[in-house]
């Protein structure tokens, strides 16, 4: 198995740009999951999916972001418009519902200017 | 508060120390823990994961829960070079298979 796939694995842009972070999870898992990670913050749930069903985005910190799962096998994370203050580690992970335990993909580290 | 605090860190010690990292938890629903392990630049992985209360063993990691105290554990034997990383503790209550908390990690260092 490939594991959790992520694209790109490291972004640079500026701000006020879009910028869109893709996830591949594993198969089978029906648990998709977006984290942020920062040196002040720590890990942190964005959001995260159930059968392609947004069950809870109280994590997704303004409108700016938003994330979708239009099938099985693929997740985006959108922010627009992007702000320096985005810059961090964004994780995806997946998971299958019997036993919960989380698979995170490398991550995709970004930058904004 | 948040609900899971970890020891901060960091942790340096020498190459064959037992190494003790610990949480605290807050949520009584939370019945399910993991202990996961992440390289620098990488993703976390998954070290260990228990249900409930009492120890779990694999190799040189030891799990501990304490659901009296709200307590979690990971103990590292015969610690390695390879063991240095960030060791980030987590729980989720067993009605939501989806969401866990996460502490926010300590780092280890082990020094040959």
């Amino acid at each position: 198995d490939a594991g959790v796939i992520q694209s790109p694995r490291h972004e640079v842009t500026e701000m006020g740009q879009e910028v869109t972070l893709r996830c591949k999870p594993i198969s089978g898992h029906d648990y998709l999951f977006w984290y942020r990670q920062t040196m002040m913050r720590g890990l942190e749930l964005l959001i995260y999916f159930n059968n392609n069903v947004p069950i809870d985005d109280s994590g997704m910190p303004e409108d700016r972001f938003s994330a979708k799962m239009p099938n099985a096998s693929f997740s985006t994370l959108k922010i627009q418009p992007s702000e320096p203050r985005d810059s961090a580690v964004y994780f995806c992970a997946s998971s299958p519902t019997e036993t919960g335990q989380q698979f995170f993909g490398p991550g995709t580290r970004l930058t904004v200017l | 508060q948040k609900e899971v605090e970890q020891d901060p860190g960091p942790l340096s010690v020498p190459e064959g120390a037992i190494v003790s990292l610990n949480c605290t938890y807050s949520n009584s629903a939370f019945q399910y823990f993991m202990w996961y392990r992440q390289y620098s630049r990488k993703g976390p992985e998954l070290l260990m994961y228990t249900y409930s209360s009492g120890n779990k063993e694999d190799g040189r990691f030891t799990a501990q829960v304490d659901k009296s105290s709200k307590y979690i554990s990971l103990f590292i034997r015969d610690s390695q070079p390879s063991d240095s990383a960030t060791y980030l503790c987590a729980a989720r209550r067993g009605t939501n298979a989806g969401k866990s908390t996460f502490g926010d990690g300590t780092t280890l260092t082990v020094k040959p």
